[in-house]
């Protein structure tokens, strides 16, 4: 069946740290990848998405690339800030489905 | 314009009792899912609708879950005879129903099962 990894948290940085937040996933065929963030107290919001092999998706500063070859998807950002805080989760659409399926979620918590 | 609605905010409710949860879409949204998210973990698919037609219903965990949408826009998630493993958060999504679709989150209902 179709699956998404996520590395563990809690994740903790200092303000203008790098971020990675590893997510590899198992599906078949070429599913659409997707980065979600849920901020303290408000719901799920799109990040970020990738449709088809080696696109790069990019929003407010993260960037996340769609690698067929490792099924990867690595969320990535330059310097975070104290309002990146928010827990993260890696999500998978498969090519024959519209349903989503979530890792388990990374909190990331930035210290000024 | 306005996003996914969910009513109400928080439920408790006690073992055995029935509970409605509803969900309003963004106007126009031809599909629709429920994801019941445990704490700490990552949202799991319950049920999708595309208008009122109910295309998918394999992560309901038992037959004590009803979902239905009559009129292809308000959703409604039954619970019977509430268990205390129900308790969690339950997400509304909705999308245009296009492949691979952006599917845009409400803010959920805590259900608590004392």
């Amino acid at each position: 069946g179709n699956s998404v990894t996520q590395m563990e948290g809690p994740v903790t940085l200092s303000e203008e740290a790098f971020l990675t937040i590893n997510c590899t996933y198992t599906a078949t065929g070429y599913p659409s990848l997707f980065w979600y963030v849920q901020y303290p107290g408000e719901g799920l919001q799109l990040l970020l998405k990738a449709t088809k092999a080696d696109d790069k998706g990019s929003n407010k500063g993260f960037e996340a690339t769609y690698r067929k070859e490792t099924t990867s998807f690595h969320l990535e950002k330059g310097s975070v800030q104290v309002s990146d805080s928010a827990v993260y989760f890696c999500a998978l659409i498969p090519t024959s489905g519209s349903r989503l399926t979530f890792g388990e979620g990374t909190q990331l918590t930035v210290n000024p | 314009g306005a996003g996914v609605s969910q009513s109400p905010r928080y439920k408790v409710a006690k073992r055995g009792q029935d509970v409605a949860l509803r969900c309003d879409p963004i106007s126009g949204h031809v599909s629709l899912f429920w994801y019941q998210q445990a704490l700490g973990q990552g949202p799991e698919f319950l049920t999708y609708f595309q208008n009122e037609a109910q295309l998918d219903k394999s992560g309901l965990p038992s037959d004590r879950f009803f979902a239905e949408r009559p009129e292809g826009s308000v959703s409604t998630l039954k619970i019977q005879r509430t268990q205390q493993e129900d308790s969690a958060v339950y997400l509304c999504a909705s999308s245009l129903g296009l492949p691979f679709d952006t599917q845009y989150f409400g803010p959920g209902t805590r259900l608590t099962v004392l």
